[in-house]
């Protein structure tokens, strides 16, 4: 059972570089996240997206954009990197209902902007 | 917006003994789940227990337990007969109900270290 699948797994950015982060999910999940997790700190959820075609702002979106142009896929485009965009980044997917314990993560990206 | 206080950055337990992790929540949302995730220095998040704000009865699933008094706005995590491999992060995140599905707010954070 794959479940959430992110790559890359790990990425050395060069300022003003840009990259996309992907995201799969294989459980036909209708809502999917990407947050990020600074040093020491909780994760912020930047986008998400509640079905295909459709995705919102969180706390934390500058810099970032992403696309959902499948149920399956989800991912993170990082447009100018920037030394703070330096973080963990995990995609998440759930059904879309109160949820639960059904929110599941990916194992984290981790990224380097120098 | 959510606010999610953890008010211990560390926190030291022996080997077989319980420990309590705090979180204390903010939110004007009636209805709402409490999440607590364990995350590992290899970096997973590792679900650990879920309790809704409508349940009755705390939650527990195996030696992890949640106390939850809603008045105070509180959801404590207790693991009981605490082992090396708890040693982790502990993070503890709400979900608002509504059109909040899966959109968790976290909270900063305890470090478990668990003695031999």
């Amino acid at each position: 059972n794959a479940g959430v699948t992110q790559t890359p797994k790990f990425r050395i950015l060069k300022i003003g570089q840009s990259m996309t982060l992907q995201c799969t999910q294989d459980m036909n999940h209708n809502y999917m996240y990407w947050y990020r997790q600074d040093p020491g700190m909780g994760l912020k959820l930047i986008y998400y997206s509640v079905g295909a075609g459709i995705t919102d702002k969180g706390e934390v979106p500058n810099g970032y954009n992403v696309s959902r142009s499948t149920t399956e896929d989800f991912p993170l485009r990082l447009e100018l990197a920037a030394p703070s965009q330096t973080s963990v980044y995990f995609c998440a997917s759930s059904y879309g209902q109160f949820s639960g314990n059904t929110i599941y993560f990916g194992e984290g990206s981790w990224l380097t902007v120098v | 917006a959510q606010k999610i206080t953890q008010t211990q950055p560390g926190m030291f337990v022996q080997e077989k003994e319980a420990v309590t992790l705090d979180c204390t929540y903010d939110t004007s949302d009636p209805s709402y789940g409490l999440f607590w995730y364990k995350q590992p220095s290899s970096g997973e998040m590792i679900f650990l227990i879920y309790q809704g704000s409508y349940d009755q009865q705390n939650a527990t699933e195996g030696r992890y337990s949640l106390n939850f008094q809603k008045a105070r706005k509180s959801a404590n995590l207790v693991i009981s007969a605490s082992q090396l491999g708890d040693s982790a992060m502990y993070f503890c995140a709400t979900e608002d109900g509504g059109t909040s599905y899966g959109k968790l707010t976290f909270g900063q954070g305890t470090i478990l270290t668990v003695h031999p």
